[in-house]
């Protein structure tokens, strides 16, 4: 089975603060992907990578940015966390191709005081 | 604006009764995908769909792809308590660059 591993499944922090999520995935997965989920506004793609050292901004880039130094690996970074980045944050990866499934680790929910 | 449409956006079940939720886009899809989230946890895949009037089951679900390949359905049949959770379709949309794209989700509620 894959295993998707996010750091941390709470996490609070403070408004200005450089936050870490990272994201770890067991099955040699070329891409991987980072969400957010809000209520009424379902899953929405913040961030994606095709393979190491690569990314590509999804839908919601604004305020955040990540890095993928080895292939398991993806972490997201909020460079100066604001309260409007309080939610779910959900790390997927999978193989190529636009018909593979996405597997999803267990989520951070992050609150920004 | 949002291009993958879920319709309800919350579902309110007596347990034993029937439901179908609906997933719509405006363009042609190559595929659907459906995922099931529990309260409290992280969306797992559930099936694809491929090809046009494509229907497939598990169990109490039945899943279906319009033969335009535009919209998809699922049908649960004698909910049960363990139906429960919200369930999402997803789908590449070429003009977001092939990237999987998620409707907004149907939250299913159920009423013993």
């Amino acid at each position: 089975d894959v295993k998707v591993t996010q750091s941390s499944r709470y996490l609070v922090k403070r408004t200005g603060e450089k936050v870490f999520l990272e994201c770890v995935q067991d099955m040699d997965h070329e891409n991987m992907f980072w969400y957010r989920q809000d209520p009424g506004l379902g899953l929405r793609l913040i961030y994606f990578s095709y393979d190491v050292k690569m990314k590509e901004k999804g839908d919601i880039p604004e305020g955040y940015s990540v890095s993928r130094e080895k292939k398991e690996r993806f972490s997201l970074i909020l460079e100066s966390a604001s309260t409007n980045q309080t939610s779910m944050y959900l790390c997927a990866s999978r193989t190529p191709g636009g018909n593979q499934p996405q597997h999803f680790g267990d989520g951070t929910r992050l609150s920004i005081l | 604006g949002q291009q993958v449409m879920q319709i309800p956006q919350y579902q309110h079940v007596q347990e034993g009764e029937d439901f179908t939720t609906y997933c719509n886009s405006s363009t042609t899809l190559s595929n659907i995908q459906w995922y099931k989230q529990r309260p409290g946890g992280h969306p797992v895949f559930l099936i694809q769909l491929v090809k046009s009037g494509e229907v497939k089951k598990q169990k109490r679900l039945t899943f279906q792809f319009g033969e335009a390949k535009k919209n998809s359905s699922l049908h649960i049949t004698a909910t049960q308590t363990t139906d429960v959770g919200t369930y999402f379709c997803a789908a590449p949309i070429k003009a977001a660059g092939n990237k999987l794209t998620f409707g907004g989700g149907t939250r299913v509620l159920v009423k013993p």
